[in-house]
């Protein structure tokens, strides 16, 4: 079974300053989607950026990108010019490619961001 | 992007009753949906995997009397909390996926579920 690791339970950034989120996965898989998925307060669960694993380039969206590592299972998340509406939970989470099966989120990182 | 609504997005029921939980794909045909529940500070828990006209897939230690789930149409699916008891007070997700949509799940706002 594929399981999703995220090290950092709370992160703080000041306002404007870039911060990255760790994420690491552990998959026998060798196609499959990585995301990353916020959740403001209001709890919905957005869609931040996604990685497919046969994609060597990096995915980015405009302040979003990501370090993809496939040998290593890492893919982390860089925010760069970090605003305050970013602050929320953020989770990494990894879907197969195989099927309609479901995603395996991690337990979330809370990133703060201080004005 | 496509749009999954749930309603109600609050709801208060006394101890014993049922209550009905519906999730809804506004713009596209969702062969699968999933449920998910999340305590507080804590990750989405699959609970059951749901796809149109089938019986649904319950994860392990979710009891699949309690949490009824069916998926009648392409765009429709609800969860049922039967004989609901104060623990089953929680933030309930749904989220949907049509096939071969990049991988991509779509989430509903969630529901809010309080048992008096």
């Amino acid at each position: 079974a594929q399981t999703v690791t995220q090290s950092q339970p709370e992160m703080s950034v000041q306002e404007a300053e870039t911060v990255t989120l760790s994420c690491t996965y552990d998959t026998s898989e060798s196609d499959y989607y990585l995301f990353w998925y916020k959740q403001p307060p209001s709890r919905q669960m957005i869609l931040v950026i996604r990685q497919e694993a046969y994609k060597q380039q990096n995915a980015t969206e405009n302040r979003f990108s990501v370090n993809f590592q496939k040998a290593a299972k890492s893919f982390s998340l860089k925010i760069s010019d970090s605003q305050l509406g970013d602050a929320a939970m953020y989770f990494c989470a990894y879907r197969s490619r195989t099927g309609n099966t479901p995603l395996v989120f991690g337990k979330g990182t809370r990133l703060s961001v201080i004005a | 992007g496509a749009v999954v609504s749930q309603h109600p997005s609050r709801v208060i029921c006394k101890s014993g009753t049922s209550v009905k939980i519906e999730c809804r794909s506004l713009d596209f045909q969702a062969t699968t949906m999933f449920w998910y529940r999340q305590f507080p500070k804590q990750s989405l828990m699959l609970m059951a995997t749901s796809n149109e006209g089938s019986k649904a897939t319950y994860e392990q230690g979710v009891e699949k009397d309690k949490f009824l789930i069916n998926h009648a149409s392409l765009t429709l699916s609800t969860l049922t909390v039967t004989s609901a008891h104060p623990e089953d007070s929680s933030f309930y997700i749904c989220s949907a996926t049509a096939y071969g949509e990049g991988g991509e799940q779509y989430f509903g706002p969630g529901t809010r579920l309080t048992v008096t």
